[in-house]
């Protein structure tokens, strides 16, 4: 699977827009973009995914370059619950080894109350 | 449902000792996963099942580790001997089909004295 890069950390005030960003540029055509998020003390859940169109669900919006070589996980209002490892993840869902998530070191987000 | 079911939550035990971990995927998913996760090596998946059997089992460390799928509804992940280096947390994963959502348990904290 292609890799992907996030930063390390990033800060968050309560109550506004987060965007946490993914550079991909290894992505073939048939990868999906993935994003789970770990909660301290809690396994790693799923938050939403796309392929190349803009994806919007109850817990984030995802919105993918033109390009695909980057995307963007966007939470439109950050809570302390938010408060997580953000794990950006390709899976080519045709190949073999699809169900293979490789997890990297995500981006670690601290919401200020 | 109750989602992945892990069992124990927590787990002390002294070098040499053999270990045993439990999961109970959610029911219907054909596909349970073990993964591993540490400070140094961040979430690896460790083996994994479909329909009970086996499918790949490549991140598997070492000959002290085994896991089995007796049932559709149970799996045991089993060291013996543990060392103090297997201390991580463990764990378990299902899903519907490998290119689905993969959905985790809460995990089981190892500590091998």
């Amino acid at each position: 699977d292609a890799k992907t890069t996030q930063p390390n950390s990033m800060e968050s005030n309560e109550e506004e827009p987060v965007h946490l960003p993914c550079n991909h540029s290894t992505i073939s055509g048939t990868d999906y973009i993935h994003w789970y998020r770990q909660l301290p003390s809690q396994g790693p859940e799923y938050v939403i995914h796309g392929l190349t169109s803009n994806v919007n669900n109850r817990m984030a919006s995802l919105a993918i370059a033109e390009d695909r070589k980057s995307s963007t996980l966007i939470l439109h209002r950050a809570t302390l619950r938010d408060a997580a490892v953000y794990y950006c993840i390709l899976r080519d869902e045709w190949a073999a080894g699809a169900n293979n998530l490789f997890f990297g070191t995500g981006t670690r987000l601290t919401v200020i109350p | 449902d109750a989602g992945v079911i892990q069992s124990p939550r927590h787990e002390v035990t002294e070098m040499g000792q053999e270990v045993t971990l439990r999961c109970k995927p959610i029911s219907g998913h054909d596909y349970l996963f073990w993964y591993r996760q540490t400070m140094m090596r961040g979430l690896e998946l460790l083996i994994y099942f479909n329909n009970n059997v086996p499918i790949d089992d490549s991140g598997m460390p070492e000959d002290r580790f085994s896991a089995k799928m007796p049932n559709a509804s149970f799996s045991t992940l089993k060291i013996q001997p543990s060392e103090p280096r297997d201390s991580a947390v463990y764990f378990c994963a299902s899903s519907l089909a490998p290119e689905e959502t993969q959905y985790f348990g809460p995990g089981t904290r190892l500590l091998v004295l």
